[in-house]
């Protein structure tokens, strides 16, 4: 079944500087992935998402992911961090095997953005 | 669209009553999912639902859940009894499709058993 792991449950970065948020997945077959977003008191809402087409994929917000095959990441960045990107962010894959369908999530980066 | 609609915001009660937590999916969508959030075990499916079918409930902890769906419209997850581990935030979600579809996700119920 695929699965996706979220290196470093905290993220903090000063206002201005690169975000980088990690994400390597497990697929025996070509996944799906995805990054969500949650800002506090709300639901999660969708940054970008890999569907098989162009492995640099631009998503809202000013934020990109790339996927990697051969490092099986799927990296979340953005050149330059605002306050109001401070929010938890979710990689996600679609499950295979008995759990196809399934939406699965990692355990969430907690991103941190200091003045 | 208003995008996905979640009743109540917020709830609290007491160990052994029921809760009924509500969604409407955005309008055409035909996938209807309900996760549940915690801090220890984030985010879980429950079940999830095609044209208003249960398709998969292998993630609903014990018999005291259920969930409906009698329309294309309406959704509810049920509690009966409550227990104070129960107590999480509740996300529906729904999209048109699956796999490399989007799902969109409601607000959230925070239910807090006492």
């Amino acid at each position: 079944a695929q699965s996706v792991t979220q290196l470093g449950s905290h993220v903090s970065v000063s206002e201005g500087a690169l975000v980088l948020l990690r994400c390597n997945y497990s697929s025996s077959v070509p996944p799906y992935l995805f990054w969500y977003v949650q800002y506090p008191n709300q639901g999660l809402q969708l940054l970008l998402k890999y569907t098989s087409a162009a492995t640099l994929v631009k998503g809202i917000n000013g934020f990109e992911a790339e996927f990697k095959k051969s490092e099986t990441s799927f990296h979340l960045t953005k050149p330059s961090a605002h306050m109001s990107d401070a929010a938890e962010y979710f990689c996600a894959t679609y499950a295979g095997g008995t759990s196809y369908g399934k939406l699965t999530f990692g355990q969430g980066t907690i991103l941190t953005v200091h003045p | 669209d208003a995008g996905v609609i979640q009743s109540p915001r917020h709830e609290v009660t007491e160990m052994g009553q029921e809760v009924t937590l509500r969604c409407k999916p955005i309008s055409g969508h035909d996938y209807l999912f309900w996760y549940r959030q915690t801090m220890m075990r984030g985010l879980e499916l429950l079940i999830y639902f095609n044209n208003n079918v249960p398709i998969d409930d292998s993630g609903m902890p014990e018999d005291r859940f259920s969930a409906k769906m009698p329309n294309a419209s309406f959704s509810t997850l049920k509690i009966q009894p409550s227990e104070p581990r129960d107590s999480a935030v509740y996300f529906c979600a729904s999209s048109l499709g699956w796999t490399e579809e989007t799902q969109y996700f409601g607000p959230g119920t925070r239910l807090l058993v006492l």
